[in-house]
């Protein structure tokens, strides 16, 4: 079974750049996951989906932060403009249930901002 | 307020010790899950053990083994005879509802 896939894996922008990560997800897995992990921390839950619907989005930066799942698979996270503070390690993880018992991450997009 | 709490930053060992992370939660919650998840080098996150609020009964699973104890709010976990391949950084996470929450990591080193 593969598992949730990232890309890009690394990436470099200057401050007031915009980027977009995008992740694909475990398949049949209807819940999907965008953590930030700010280095030194451990991740922090930024949105939700089930399916295309958001369950969660209580901790994204809606000014500069943005997120779609719109066929209820693949998801695109999107900063807009990045600041210094962006830089960090965004993770995917998806799930087949809405509660957290059972997530599987990805192997994270590293951004860093300068 | 941080609802998972580890204390400890960073553990080195030599090879073939044990080494013990500890873990306290907080929550208001009576069911709820906690989780040990381990992040190698590479970055992904691996889940490595899972319990309940009405599981207190404290295994063994290979190496790894854990103590949960409701009375201290502690999920603390063991790995015995520790390998190089054990370095990685350690995270406890409370699950309350569909929420995850972690602990800032426990950064652990074995040295051949």
């Amino acid at each position: 079974e593969a598992g949730v896939a990232q890309s890009p894996r690394y990436k470099i922008i200057e401050k007031r750049q915009s980027v977009a990560f995008w992740c694909n997800p475990i398949s049949g897995h209807a819940t999907l996951y965008w953590y930030q992990q700010i280095l030194g921390q451990g991740p922090k839950l930024l949105i939700q989906f089930q399916n295309n619907g958001v369950v969660d989005d209580s901790q994204l930066p809606k000014d500069r932060f943005s997120a779609e799942r719109l066929k209820g698979v693949d998801s695109t996270l999107k900063i807009q403009p990045a600041k210094l503070e962006d830089s960090a390690v965004y993770l995917c993880a998806s799930s087949t249930r809405p509660d957290s018992r059972e997530q599987y991450f990805g192997p994270g997009t590293r951004l860093t901002v300068t | 307020a941080q609802k998972v709490t580890q204390a400890q930053t960073e553990i080195s060992v030599v090879e073939k010790e044990d080494v013990t992370l500890d873990c306290v939660y907080e929550t208001r919650d009576t069911t709820y899950y906690l989780f040990w998840y381990k992040q190698p080098p590479s970055g992904e996150l691996v889940f490595l053990i899972r319990r309940n609020s009405f599981d207190e009964q404290n295994e063994i699973s290979g190496r790894y083994s854990w103590n949960f104890q409701k009375s201290t709010s502690s999920f603390n976990f063991t790995i015995t005879a520790s390998q190089v391949v054990d370095s990685a950084v350690y995270f406890c996470a409370l699950s309350e509802g569909y929420k995850l929450s972690f602990g800032a990591g426990t950064t652990v080193t074995v040295r051949a």
